[in-house]
């Protein structure tokens, strides 16, 4: 079974500009979770999907938002990009049952000049 | 808000020696997962745990979850230089805090040959 994927693997942006980030979970897993890692605060979670929906959201601002689509695959998008949204953005896939384990992905490492 | 809090931060080690990594919670988790991380990848799950009082035991690596689901607990035998990585532990609270993983701080091991 194929992993998650994530897509594209680094984004060079500059302050201002903004970014969608795409995920395609495991086949069969219909929960996206999605997280940011920086080296001062570790992995943060930013929002999970499940059936399309938003079911539960972090302590970000509205700049950073998400979709997921019938196909359970997922989109991050950030707009008006400050320098400190530069990170390694993941997403985890999770098939619910029997426990939520999530599977992460390798990785979105974005850097914003 | 929970936390997990990771200990040590740092572990530098030599080549055939034994090691413990903990994660402490005043919170209660519904279950714990340990993951591995290499530079610029994602992290990678070694286990969840999900009973009190659980033993995991995966080759040189014996996860422990507490009784009272409020810590966990990774230990080495004869860690070897390919070992070396950031260590993860992350709880789910279980309920309705849906895809929501809280990360302990990392700890980041080196094993010299």
């Amino acid at each position: 079974k194929a992993g998650v994927t994530q897509t594209p693997r680094y984004l060079i942006k500059t302050r201002g500009q903004q970014v969608t980030l795409s995920c395609s979970p495991i086949s069969g897993h219909r929960s996206v979770s999605w997280y940011q890692q920086t080296p001062g605060q570790g992995l943060q979670f930013l929002f999970e999907y499940f059936s399309e929906t938003q079911r539960n959201k972090g302590n970000f601002p509205g700049r950073f938002s998400g979709r997921q689509f019938s196909n359970s695959r997922s989109e991050m998008n950030v707009s008006t990009l400050e320098l400190g949204d530069s990170a390694l953005y993941l997403c985890a896939s999770s098939h619910l049952q029997p426990t939520d384990t999530q599977y992460f992905g390798p990785g979105t490492r974005l850097t914003v000049l | 808000t929970q936390l997990l809090e990771q200990s040590p931060q740092f572990l530098s080690i030599q080549e055939g020696e034994n090691l413990t990594v903990y994660c402490n919670s005043s919170s209660v988790f519904s279950s714990l997962q340990w993951y591995r991380q290499e530079p610029g990848e994602g992290p990678v799950l070694l286990v969840t745990v999900v009973t009190g009082g659980e033993v995991k035991k995966l080759k040189r690596l014996t996860f422990q979850f507490g009784d009272a689901r409020k810590d966990s607990s990774l230990h080495i035998t004869a860690a070897q230089p390919g070992d070396t990585g950031l260590y993860l532990c992350a709880g789910d609270a279980g309920g309705t805090s849906y895809g929501k993983l809280t990360f302990g701080q990392g700890t980041i091991l080196t094993v010299h040959p």
